[in-house]
């Protein structure tokens, strides 16, 4: 049982460039979401899905894009890097079922993605 | 939405000493608070969680305490130990989404 597989764990663009962070779930949870790290500002939601075909925004969602195709794959796309975006990126999911219930149950991290935008 | 604040942001204790931290949160509505670990380098892991309905929960070392009326809640670890040394953070559901603390660097002195 892998849990929440994110990849590449390390990434380096150019501002401009586009690129798409991956992120894989085996435990069937209906809740996924992302999140950015940053010194002193705890973990931020960029967005987050509720089950397959449905994504909504979180706090801080301009500069990203997401799709919700399968139950287990939620990926989040840069479209065009900024420096601001320089961070450490967490996937998470949590057991929601078709009905949203994330309140319900814990959120399982992944191991996060340090991207480095110059 | 939701802001959830977070006390101390650094915390420094002897071995075998207790810490504790402190969130408050704004929302009556909220009714889902766990807590999560981080260690370096990794993604943060669930250490305990309590719901709206109890007022106090524990597990070992670890125990959790909220009151709704304040609307805060608190983490207790006792008889510290050098590998609780890591981030520390407080959640707060509300809607469809969870709010963090913004974490709490926690060192245990041997």
């Amino acid at each position: 049982n892998a849990g929440v597989t994110q990849t590449p764990k390390f990434q380096v663009l150019k501002t401009g460039q586009s690129m798409t962070l991956q992120c894989a779930q085996d435990m069937n949870h209906e809740y996924m979401s992302w999140y950015r790290q940053d010194p002193g500002m705890g973990l931020r939601l960029i967005h987050y899905s509720v089950g397959a075909g449905i994504t909504d925004q979180g706090e801080v969602p301009n500069g990203y894009n997401v799709s919700r195709s399968t139950t287990e794959d939620f990926p989040l796309r840069l479209l065009s890097a900024a420096p601001s975006q320089t961070s450490v990126y967490f996937c998470a999911s949590s057991y929601g079922g078709p009905v949203v219930s994330s309140y319900n149950s814990p959120l399982h991290f992944g191991n996060g993605t340090r991207l480095t935008v110059t | 939405g939701e802001n959830v604040e977070q006390h101390p942001s650094t915390l420094s204790v002897q071995e075998g000493d207790s810490a504790v931290i402190k969130c408050t949160y704004s929302d009556s509505a909220s009714n889902y608070f766990p807590w999560y670990k981080q260690e370096l380098g990794k993604g943060p892991q669930l250490i305990i969680d309590i719901r709206s309905n109890v007022g106090e929960k524990k597990d070992q070392r670890i125990a959790v305490t909220l009151n709704k009326t304040a609307k805060h809640f608190s983490l207790h670890i006792t008889e510290t130990q050098p590998e609780d040394s890591a981030v520390y953070f407080c959640a707060a559901t509300y809607g469809n989404q969870f709010y963090f603390g913004t974490g709490t660097s926690l060192t245990v002195i041997p």
